[in-house]
């Protein structure tokens, strides 16, 4: 079975600094997805950023970057420039290419930004 | 982009009695939808999936008969909290697969207590 692992229960940045959550993952498959989302006070799930698995090129967008490791089952999210705004728990979550379409959600990492 | 309606954000219900969650896909079918609960600075724990037209597939340890799920259009599915006790005040969140590429579109969640 697929596993996601956030070991990083809480994160604090500094506002204008750059912070980066962990992510492994476990499975079998060759091609999935990847994905990062956010969850603010308000509970709202936000996508952040995804990787498909096939694709080398490291995903991005605008502040938000991923270091995907293939081989060692590696997603991490950088955030630059951090933001009041980003303070949030963010979750990693792991999807197969098939019809099941399940995410599966690692524990999540609370992020605080100080000003 | 695609929109997931949930209702009621908020519920407060006595202890024994029934409650109903919607959750509706607003410019986009959703042949498939997710129901997850969340507890408390916890992650995302998926219930069960439903399909338009089909019975829904509980994940294990979900109790099938306390939480029934309709999904009886391409745009509605409904999750049924009955004969509801405390322990099953949470956070309750709906999600469809709007787009392979971008993830899924969650509904803004129910916050249930039931006192």
């Amino acid at each position: 079975a697929q596993t996601v692992t956030q070991s990083q229960p809480e994160m604090s940045v500094q506002e204008a600094e750059t912070v980066t959550l962990s992510c492994t993952y476990d499975t079998s498959e060759s091609d999935y997805y990847l994905f990062w989302y956010k969850q603010p006070p308000s509970r709202q799930m936000i996508l952040v950023i995804r990787q498909e698995a096939y694709k080398q090129q490291n995903a991005t967008e605008n502040r938000f970057s991923v270091n995907f490791q293939k081989a060692a089952k590696s997603f991490s999210l950088k955030i630059s420039d951090s933001q009041l705004g980003d303070a949030a728990m963010y979750f990693c979550a792991y999807r197969r290419t098939d019809s099941s379409y399940k995410l599966i959600f690692g524990s999540g990492t609370r992020l605080l930004v100080r000003p | 982009g695609a929109v997931v309606s949930q209702h009621p954000s908020r519920v407060i219900c006595k202890s024994g009695t029934s409650v109903k969650i919607e959750c509706r896909s607003l410019d986009f079918q959703a042949t498939t939808m997710f129901w997850y609960r969340q507890f408390p600075k916890q992650s995302l724990m998926l219930m069960a999936t439903s399909n338009e037209g089909s019975k829904a597939t509980y994940e294990q340890g979900v109790e099938k008969d306390k939480f029934l799920i309709n999904h009886a259009s391409l745009t509605l599915s409904t999750l049924t909290v009955t004969s509801a006790h405390p322990e099953d005040s949470s956070f309750y969140i709906c999600s469809a697969p709007s787009s392979m590429l971008y993830g899924y579109t969650f509904g803004s969640g129910t916050r249930l207590t039931v006192v």
